[in-house]
């Protein structure tokens, strides 16, 4: 059964810090992994999605990589800003059907 | 981009009674809604997946005559907590894949809908 760990589960950093959040799965045979940004009491809004065949993926301040063989992933935001105070959620594809198996979150503070 | 909307934002009901969530696509269609719940920092779990015209998936561990779901439409899907009780308080969210985007592989999320269960 795939299992999907976020560490740290809370990051409080100073504005302008570069910080990194981690995911970690144990069944390597993913499809693709996914990094989302929740705001307290809402949906998800997606960041990247990582192919399975692919190893990182930018946008912006944002880069997250995968290293399927680990069973890794790292989501580097750069020049932290307030704004990007929210929850990361790492999530799993194991297959094309599109389900995903969510990790717990690690709840950003980003202090002005 | 696309939207997904959930309906209503917020429900509190008495012990017992039953409660209905919709989830719509507001500018595709989707013939796959997926519906999650969400208990206080802790992750989303899948419960089923709804599929239009045809019975749901539900995941294990998820009673599918607790929560009725129902995808009557491209662009709508329901699920309904019947015999509410207070354990089934928390946050349900609903995802959509957009029909004409097939090649992409994304799903959009509805904004969530809290429901209390006093």
């Amino acid at each position: 059964k795939q299992e999907v760990t976020q560490i740290p589960a809370a990051l409080s950093v100073p504005e302008g810090e570069n910080l990194v959040l981690n995911c970690s799965f144990t069944d390597s045979a993913i499809y693709n992994l996914q990094w989302f940004r929740q705001d307290p009491g809402k949906g998800l809004t997606s960041l990247l999605l990582i192919q399975s065949s692919q190893r990182e993926q930018t946008s912006g301040r944002l880069n997250a990589s995968l290293d399927k063989s680990s069973g890794r992933s790292t989501l580097y935001i750069a020049a932290s800003q307030p704004g990007d105070s929210a929850t990361y959620l790492c999530a799993v594809w194991m297959d094309s059907s599109y389900k995903l198996i969510f990790g717990s979150g690690t709840r950003l503070l980003v202090r002005p | 981009g696309a939207v997904v909307s959930q309906h209503p934002s917020r429900v509190i009901c008495k012990s017992g009674t039953s409660v209905k969530i919709e989830c719509r696509s507001l500018d595709f269609q989707a013939t796959t809604m997926f519906w999650y719940r969400q208990f206080p920092k802790q992750s989303l779990m899948l419960m089923a997946t709804s599929n239009e015209g045809s019975k749901a998936t539900y995941e294990q561990g998820v009673e599918k005559d607790k929560f009725l779901i129902n995808h009557a439409s491209l662009t709508l899907s329901t699920l309904t907590v019947t015999s509410a009780h207070p354990e089934d308080s928390s946050f349900y969210i609903c995802s959509a894949r957009d029909l004409g985007r097939v090649y992409m592989d994304t799903q959009y999320f509805g904004p969530g809908t809290r429901l209390t269960v006093l």
